[in-house]
């Protein structure tokens, strides 16, 4: 069974531009949440999305937005970067609580985020 | 509101020395508690799990008990191995929000070091 898929897994942009970054889930899995990793801040929680709705949202500027697709598909994306947006992105995807599994969150292996 | 706290790295040890990383946290409600691993350059993948107070969780010889009297999920491990180094993150899931389990709080992560 494949496992959380986050494409690119490198990325370097320029201050301004906008970046867009991509997760696929793990087959059967609804909720996706993004999760940005800094070696100062650590794991800070970005948003979550459940049924193509975002169902909760972290403390960040409105330049972070993301979606869901009917396939649980989600993307984020990050407008006007800045220098201390560069970081490391993770996706995790979770059944959700009605599916009869265990809601567990599994994480994809991260796109590196690098803003010059 | 809710929060992790877990002692600060690095932690160097010993081959076959015993391991102990303490965790407490802060939370409203009935958490579930999580410890996550994360290699060089890879996402977190669950190490172990309790979803209420006094479940032990196990895994790969790790262990971790849900103690709600002292708000705390210490991991353990008796023996562990130089495959064992990486980031050991302590978490809490937000109380269930309906559909999911909601977003995940996360400690700021120790590293752990072993030597042969």
């Amino acid at each position: 069974k494949a496992g959380v898929t986050q494409t690119p897994r490198y990325l370097i942009k320029t201050r301004g531009q906008q970046v867009t970054l991509s997760c696929s889930p793990i087959s059967g899995h609804r909720s996706v949440s993004w999760y940005q990793q800094t070696p100062g801040q650590g794991l800070q929680f970005l948003f979550e999305y459940f049924s193509e709705t975002q169902r909760n949202k972290g403390n960040f500027p409105g330049r972070f937005s993301g979606r869901q697709f009917s396939n649980s598909r989600s993307e984020m994306n990050v407008s006007t970067l800045e220098l201390g947006d560069s970081a490391l992105y993770l996706c995790a995807s979770s059944p959700g609580l009605a599916s009869g599994r265990e809601d567990i969150q599994y994480f994809g292996a991260g796109t590196r985020l690098s803003v010059l | 509101g809710n929060s992790v706290t877990q002692m600060e790295g690095p932690v160097t040890l010993s081959e076959e020395a015993f391991l102990t990383i303490n965790c407490t946290y802060t939370a409203t409600g009935y958490p579930s508690l999580f410890w996550y691993v994360q290699y060089p350059g890879e996402g977190l993948q669950l190490l172990l799990k309790a979803t209420k107070a006094d479940d032990k969780g196990s895994n790969k010889g790790f262990e971790a008990t849900y103690r709600k009297e002292t708000t705390s999920f210490h991991l353990e491990k008796g023996s562990v191995q130089v495959s064992d180094s990486a980031v050991y993150f302590c978490a809490l899931s937000d109380q269930s929000r309906g559909s999911t389990l909601g977003r995940l709080y996360f400690g700021r992560g120790t590293q752990l070091t072993v030597w042969p």
